[in-house]
């Protein structure tokens, strides 16, 4: 079990918005640590998406952007596009017991 | 254009050692921070420790602490990470991941290696 939680899966058609959820608790999200968001595509390593909660990297569309509040962080992707269909995850800190980096269990985004 | 190469894919019988290397080109290993991260089949990841630029020292994660040493070979740019007692539930895909930024509680893993599927079975 993931200390932080995302929904397994999420759908939608091509050129609609879709929203992915990272719950996480007052020893993570909650304390103000950042949130980061990558994107596996099948068979590949993990590739950083967004950083800082809202930051994103040369090179990653504007369709992608980040948010952030309380204990909970949200991916909203607009335009939506065949080659969007990945996992995506999230990841924080979590400063309960010695510390940890800690990531959300995926969401499978299907664009149908 | 940073890379990091990984070593190829090994299969281990439960009890013993499995070393995975990554090697770093486009930066010194000097310059960045490196991680190492796992995911099993069909599953999500598991940090699995870091180098804390800060204090200067690598910092392992809980479940792993007496079971895994992670080093690096500053002449060859080389990062290596070394898992003992394996066990079936060691199966699965082992990446190094790496930030030139600082800071440690904050900074994502901006760079990851290709994977090495570690495969643990008698």
């Amino acid at each position: 079990q993931s200390v932080l939680t995302q929904p397994p899966s999420v759908s939608g058609a091509p050129g609609q918005r879709v929203t992915i959820s990272c719950t996480g608790s007052s020893s993570n999200i909650g304390a103000s640590y950042d949130v980061h968001w990558y994107q596996q595509l099948p068979g590949t390593a993990p590739k950083l998406l967004i950083s800082g909660d809202n930051i994103r990297p040369s090179g990653v569309p504007d369709r992608f952007s980040g948010s952030k509040s309380g204990t909970s962080a949200s991916l909203a992707i607009t335009g939506l596009q065949a080659e969007d269909e990945a996992d995506y995850y999230c990841q924080s800190y979590d400063n309960s017991l010695s510390g940890s980096w800690v990531f959300g269990g995926g969401t499978k985004l299907t664009v149908l | 254009q940073v890379q990091l190469v990984q070593s190829g894919a090994d299969v281990k019988k439960p009890g013993a050692s499995v070393k995975v290397s990554c090697k770093v080109s486009g930066y010194t290993l000097t310059e960045l921070s490196m991680h190492w991260v796992r995911q099993a089949p069909g599953r999500g990841f598991e940090w699995m420790g870091g180098f804390h630029p800060e204090d200067g020292e690598t910092i392992y994660a809980e479940q792993f602490q007496g079971r895994v040493t992670m080093t690096e070979d500053t002449f060859t740019d080389t990062a290596y990470m070394d898992l003992g007692s394996l066990t079936s539930e060691d199966t699965a895909v082992y990446y190094c991941a790496a930030s030139p930024r600082s800071g440690y509680y904050k900074v994502p893993f901006d760079y990851w290696g290709q994977g090495t599927l570690v495969t643990v079975s008698s």
